[in-house]
């Protein structure tokens, strides 16, 4: 069975820093694209970031470019996301997803 | 940045057949992917690459692309596919992946 376990989420302050983690299981992880998926309160789904098989090569939607970092541990079978600087507008479910399946989300609040 | 436009809402009576559409300008050179979303839920992908369906995704959900329109179609709709949709893409140079602003399917 396909799982995508995130974790790491959590409440921080304006301008703090979190890192979430998702642990894959039931596929061959090393073989798809990963990305990170953010769902703000009452709103739609916005890609986040991707990252290639292998680590080589990693894209960021321009909001966060400069400020999260997406990557990964294929002998973990691990994805993760540094998020640095983080602003009230980076509230939100964080999903982790190879496209094909997606884990639960962990909430991440940012606010004074 | 780029950008897939999508109807805000869309409802249909049980049996009746809802259809959903994606526009965007790279839709000619790039796949599509719908996702299901119910309140509360994670995302489950309906359709892949135009018009695949997914194992476990019921006869009724259909997918087709031409030219920036792509269209979700769900035939003889059931009360339990009421939800939100979500198409999905890259931009033309692979690298931007972007969903639509989201369908919600209301079943009457």
């Amino acid at each position: 069975e396909v799982q995508l376990v995130e974790s790491g989420g959590g409440l921080v302050q304006p301008g703090g820093s979190l890192r979430l983690s998702c642990a894959a299981s039931g596929f061959t992880f090393s073989d798809y694209w990963m990305n990170w998926v953010r769902q703000a309160p009452g709103k739609g789904l916005e890609w986040v970031a991707k990252i290639k098989q292998d680590g080589s090569e990693d894209y960021y939607v321009e909001s966060v470019r400069g400020r999260f970092t997406i990557f990964r541990d294929n002998a973990k079978n691990s994805l993760y996301l540094q998020m640095n600087t983080l602003r009230v507008e980076d509230t939100a479910v964080y999903f982790c997803t190879s496209g094909d399946s997606w884990g639960q989300g962990t909430l991440v609040t940012v606010s004074a | 940045s780029y950008e897939l436009t999508q109807s805000p809402s869309v409802s249909v009576s049980p049996g009746q057949t809802a259809r959903i559409t994606c526009s965007g300008d790279a839709l000619p050179k790039r796949y599509v992917y719908w996702y299901q979303q119910k309140s509360g839920q994670a995302p489950v992908l309906v359709i892949y690459e135009d018009s695949k369906r997914p194992s476990g995704i019921p006869e009724r959900f259909s997918g087709s692309s031409s030219g920036t329109m792509a269209s979700l179609t769900i035939s003889g709709v059931q009360a339990e596919d009421e939800a939100d949709y979500y198409c999905y893409s890259t931009d033309s140079n692979d690298d931007q992946n972007v969903f639509g602003g989201g369908t919600k399917l209301t079943v009457l």
